[in-house]
């Protein structure tokens, strides 16, 4: 089955400074790529996704880029402010068949 | 308002005895899942639903039990088996099997007393 690996597991940045997160995933079949943002005591919520055939996805600060060919991809938040401060998690999946989860990222943005 | 409701936030369990977390959904979705979050580690799935009647077990999937009466709910329940249900348990759904964009609850916080 799928095994994703999410790193690193704390991250503290700057306000205004960027911040990457990266995950590795092991079937190369997985054709779906989510992140979700948790705040403290709160369910997941999605903040952006990418599927295989595309290489890179923005949305306004946030984008995801695919590596096919390294079975990677990242998340990049870019100038960073303190609501963005949250757990993150990559997930990967075949067709929803397998969906797997990263440990999750403790992302902290100091003013 | 649509979505993904759990109640409730906090629930305590007594030794030996099983408690039910409800989970409903007005987004017309198909399928539905548990998840059981430990802390600083990711999401593990406990079971799942593609459709009404049918569910299917997870990765860990022991001492839980579900059922899918209606479309719109999958309640968990936590028997006395598990015995270690102290965990933040997460409902999901999606649009279908292989839509593959899962939505979350809030969550509920199970502790054992």
């Amino acid at each position: 089955g799928e095994n994703v690996e999410q790193h690193p597991s704390t991250l503290s940045v700057q306000e205004g400074d960027s911040a990457v997160i990266k995950c590795t995933y092991s079937d190369s079949a997985s054709n779906y790529f989510p992140w979700y943002k948790q705040e403290l005591g709160k369910g997941p919520q999605l903040i952006i996704d990418i599927r295989s055939n595309v290489g890179e996805k923005k949305d306004q600060r946030i984008a995801v880029t695919l590596n096919k060919t390294a079975k990677h991809f990242s998340l990049h938040i870019t100038e960073t402010q303190p609501e963005d401060s949250a757990v993150y998690f990559c997930a990967a999946s075949y067709n929803n068949n397998d969906m797997r989860f990263g440990a999750g990222t403790r992302l902290t943005v100091k003013p | 308002d649509g979505g993904i409701t759990q109640s409730p936030k906090y629930l305590f369990r007594k030794e030996g005895q099983n408690v039910t977390l409800s989970c409903e959904q007005n987004l017309n979705h198909d399928a539905m899942y548990w998840y059981r979050q430990d802390p600083g580690q990711g999401l593990r799935l406990i079971y799942y639903s593609q459709i009404v009647n049918d569910f299917q077990k997870g990765d860990i999937a022991e001492g839980y039990s579900v059922s899918r009466e209606k479309k719109e709910s999958f309640p968990l329940t936590v028997t006395s088996a598990q015995k270690n249900p102290t965990a933040f348990y997460l409902c999901a759904s999606s649009q279908g099997w292989g839509r593959e964009t899962q939505y979350f609850g809030p969550g509920t916080r199970l502790l054992v007393l």
